[in-house]
């Protein structure tokens, strides 16, 4: 069981808007900064989403993060077939003193 | 063009050893945090271990400390993880990641290596 708590599938047509919710504690998310990565089938991770809400170039601005307190959000708005991936968050816990990742979640597009 | 190439997994018997061995191209490996990540079968991402720049810094999973040493060599621009004592439940795929600090900010990551423990 991860210490962030994320959804473990979420579903939507194209064009729909979904959203991945991240919630940790103080001693995470409510203390340091959440990046979000996306997986693809049989791929290695991607960096999607990082510092809360900034984007590397290349990801389309249909994806964006928010944080507040000690959760966090990845939103995915127009989806697309090619958006059907594994997603997860993460953060540094500073009372455990390690790296944390979200169990995952599955996105289908219908 | 930023290049993680990750080697030396393999099938190893409960108990034993394996080094894995990251190779970085593309960038200046001496400026960036370095990190291990592993992926059980059909599981999810876990953080493993990171290593800072200078070697100052090292922070290891509960379950893997005082069995895995996290190591790099700037100069030859590889980073290392010495796996020890392998269980049954080490079994994942281990991706190499670069980091922009000690956090899982992670801008880069290897393909990875399978390792397998079994008897």
């Amino acid at each position: 069981q991860s210490v962030l708590t994320q959804p473990p599938s979420v579903s939507g047509t194209p064009g729909q808007r979904v959203t991945i919710s991240c919630s940790g504690s103080k001693s995470n998310i409510g203390s340091n900064i959440v990046n979000w990565y996306q997986q693809l089938p049989g791929a290695a991770p991607k960096l999607l989403i990082f510092i809360n809400n900034q984007r590397p170039s290349g990801v389309p601005d249909r994806f964006s993060g928010s944080k507040s307190g000690t959760s966090a959000s990845l939103a995915i708005s127009g989806l697309q077939s090619e958006d059907e991936a594994d997603y997860y968050c993460a953060a540094w816990d500073d009372r455990l003193k390690v790296g944390l990742f979200g169990g995952g979640t599955k996105l289908t597009v219908l | 063009e930023v290049q993680l190439v990750e080697s030396g997994g393999g099938v190893v018997q409960p108990g034993g050893s394996l080094r894995l061995s990251c190779a970085a191209s593309g960038f200046t490996f001496s400026d960036y945090w370095m990190s291990w990540v592993r992926q059980a079968p059909g599981k999810g991402l876990e953080w493993v271990a990171n290593l800072k720049q200078d070697l100052s810094e090292k922070y290891y999973l509960d379950s893997v400390k005082g069995r895995f040493t996290i190591s790099r060599d700037n100069a030859k621009k590889s980073l290392y993880l010495q796996m020890n004592s392998l269980r049954a439940e080490d079994t994942a795929v281990y991706y190499c990641a670069r980091g922009l600090d000690y956090s899982n900010y992670f801008d880069s990551w290897g393909q990875g290596t399978q390792v397998t423990v079994s008897s």
